[in-house]
């Protein structure tokens, strides 16, 4: 069974504090790891997709890494913002159509 | 237009009840799921349609039954459905096969069954 971990479970943090989440992932027939963000309310949408051993992508104030030799992936949130309060879900892609999740990280930023 | 759209938003059904749950995406998307997703938990894989077929059904029962009319949409069957089938069901599509593309998802549909 192929089991994605994402820590912690839930975070509150400060308007402008700094912030960074963990994906735990089976290091085995990896294609691909994918992080959503995720409103209430709303759907989930792609913030990244990565693939490579090493990969680093930033999009703004969020920036996300990849170590597929390990089994993790970071994602960082840099100065949060109340905009920013959502769930953050990582998918690990494992072949044809497969992408496993999560359980998501709720972020809540306090103003 | 990047949108998936799933109606209704909500739903209460009976256990007798049957009714239906549709998903629709206009961007050309060879893949269509469906996922469902209970409070705290991840979201699970329940069908995969590629090019209108049926490509995986993960163990569902059959109170659930898929249907793909054509490329641009996606039903969900439910008939005879159990209080632990309540749950939110997310569509989702993709561009090509493999898990290095992007799903785009849906607002998913609320389904409480009494």
């Amino acid at each position: 069974i192929l089991n994605v971990e994402q820590s912690p479970q839930s975070l509150h943090v400060q308007e402008g504090d700094s912030t960074n989440f963990t994906c735990s992932f089976p290091s085995s027939n990896f294609y691909a790891l994918h992080w959503y963000r995720w409103e209430t309310a709303k759907s989930p949408e792609a913030l990244f997709v990565m693939t490579l051993n090493g990969d680093e992508k930033k999009k703004g104030r969020i920036s996300a890494t990849l170590n597929t030799k390990e089994g993790y992936s970071y994602l960082y949130i840099k100065g949060s913002q109340p905009e920013d309060s959502a769930t953050y879900l990582c998918a690990f892609g494992s072949g044809t159509y497969k992408y496993i999740f999560g359980t998501g990280t709720r972020l809540k930023v306090l103003a | 237009d990047t949108e998936v759209t799933q109606t209704p938003k909500h739903l209460v059904m009976g256990m007798t009840n049957k009714k239906s749950l549709k998903c629709e995406q206009h961007m050309g998307h060879r893949a269509m799921y469906w996922y469902k997703q209970k409070a705290k938990k991840p979201p699970e894989l329940m069908f995969v349609y590629s090019y209108e077929k049926l490509s995986i059904n993960e163990s569902v029962p059959s109170r659930f039954s898929p249907e793909c009319p054509n490329s641009s949409l996606l039903n969900l069957h439910l008939h005879a459905l159990q209080p632990e089938d309540s749950a939110l069901y997310l569509c989702a599509s993709s561009q090509g096969l493999s898990s290095t593309g992007e799903l785009f998802f849906g607002e998913g549909s609320r389904l409480t069954v009494l």
